[in-house]
């Protein structure tokens, strides 16, 4: 089975700490994923890797950095937490190719109080 | 953008009925679609895929994809209050995945 594990279930964070959201998958998938999911506004994609040290912004990138130094981790940075960044974060890998599927970790429910 | 449409619900249907949840999709270069159920608190979770059209069947589950209409769905059979959920409609194109914002069915016992 796919296993992509994220450091933490439930975070709580103050306004304007440095905030770390660790994501390791075990299939030596190239890409990689984060997403963060609020009611009403579905999945909505940050940022993403095709590859080690390689990154790409998603759709909503402002606030957040990512770090992948090694194929199967990949980091989401919030810089500076802000109560607008309280929200479901989800870390995701999927193989190369058109017909490869995406693998969800279990989640991180993020609370910036 | 790429968009991807599906009705937010709440769908209910009765236990054992037939629950029909549907998708559009803006990109007809779309070359894989997903569908994802979530619970309440939870991860989505992988329980269809479809790549060409036509119907694919996996359990209770049919997965229905019509490339020309843009259009693709899925079918319950004999639903159950388990099946109870957020369901999430995905497309990929190129690398990336693209989310409708969910269906929410309610299966009443």
């Amino acid at each position: 089975d796919v296993k992509v594990t994220q450091s933490s279930r439930y975070l709580v964070k103050r306004t304007g700490e440095k905030v770390f959201l660790e994501c390791v998958q075990d299939m030596d998938h190239e890409n990689m994923f984060w997403y963060r999911q609020d009611p009403g506004l579905g999945l909505r994609l940050i940022y993403f890797s095709y590859d080690v040290k390689m990154k790409e912004k998603g759709d909503i990138p402002e606030g957040y950095s990512v770090s992948r130094e090694k194929k199967e981790r990949f980091s989401l940075i919030l810089e500076s937490a802000s109560t607008n960044q309280t929200s479901m974060y989800l870390c995701a890998s999927s193989f190369e190719g058109r017909n490869e599927k995406l693998f969800f970790g279990s989640g991180t429910q993020l609370s910036v109080l | 953008q790429k968009e991807v449409e599906q009705n937010s619900g709440p769908l209910s249907v009765p236990e054992g009925a037939i629950a029909s949840l549907n998708c559009t999709y803006s990109d007809r270069g779309s070359q894989s679609f997903f569908w994802y159920r979530q619970y309440s608190g939870k991860s989505p979770e992988l329980i269809m895929f479809i790549y060409s059209n036509g119907d694919k069947e996996d359990g209770r589950f049919t997965a229905q994809l019509n490339k020309a209409s843009q259009y693709v769905s899925l079918l319950i059979r004999d639903s159950q209050p388990s099946d109870s959920a957020t369901y999430l409609c995905a497309v990929k194109g190129g690398n990336q995945f693209y989310f409708g914002t969910g269906t929410s069915l309610t299966v009443i016992p």
